[in-house]
């Protein structure tokens, strides 16, 4: 079974940095794009970034651009989100996706002082 | 941005009925359209992707149709464990974009 465990969700205050995991598991990891999606309660859900199975091609949203930085380590079968600057309009639940299909739990992001 | 809109944002059902959802784009986005299922402290599932294709162990009461900029899914009888929200996806142009939703509801 595909699995996908996200961490590193918690508290932070703004202009801190999180650093999101994503392990995943039942998938050839090193074949796949893969994603970082977010959801608000206020505006629904937003596509945060992808990356190809390389790593060699990476989009971002314009809402996290230059502050967002997603990375793969296929060794390691794991996706990262690193999330500097954060402002309190992060604040969402984070979700890890294989390609566009299976999402994992997801990790709560709360930015606020 | 492609912007997606979908319609309407409230559908009420009664069980054993047909739903009709409806998703718009603000432009082309050719066939590469998704619908997702989520239910209250759920994941998103993925039901439907390249417009009519189903993703794994999703019944067939589900079907996608649609091409370019109008797309639709079909519950054809409603049961119990699908009343939920409904998002469309595109994935054809970056930044992806989802739709804001359709909740549908017991009549």
């Amino acid at each position: 079974d595909v699995q996908l465990v996200e961490s590193g969700g918690g508290l932070v205050q703004p202009g801190g940095s999180l650093r999101l995991s994503c392990v995943t598991s039942g998938f050839t990891f090193s074949t796949y794009a893969m994603s970082w999606v977010r959801q608000t309660p206020g505006k629904g859900l937003e596509w945060v970034s992808v990356i190809n199975d390389s790593g060699g091609s990476i989009y971002y949203a314009d809402s996290v651009q230059g502050r967002f930085a997603i990375s793969r380590d296929n060794s390691k079968n794991t996706l990262y989100l690193q999330m500097n600057s954060l402002r309190a309009e992060d604040t969402a639940v984070y979700y890890c996706a294989k390609s566009f299909g299976s999402w994992g739990q997801g990790t709560l992001v709360t930015v606020s002082s | 941005e492609i912007v997606m809109t979908q319609s309407p944002a409230t559908l009420s059902v009664s069980p054993g009925e047909r739903a009709t959802l409806s998703c718009r784009a603000s432009q082309s986005v050719t066939s590469d359209l998704a619908w997702y299922q989520q239910k209250p402290g759920q994941t998103p599932r993925l039901l439907i992707h390249d417009t009519s294709t189903r993703a794994t162990g999703i019944p067939a009461r589900f079907s996608g149709s649609g091409s370019g900029a109008e797309f639709s899914l079909v519950i054809s009888s409603l049961q119990s464990e699908d009343f939920a929200v409904y998002y469309c996806l595109q994935y054809n142009n970056w930044p992806w974009t989802f739709g804001q939703g359709t909740k549908v509801e017991v009549k």
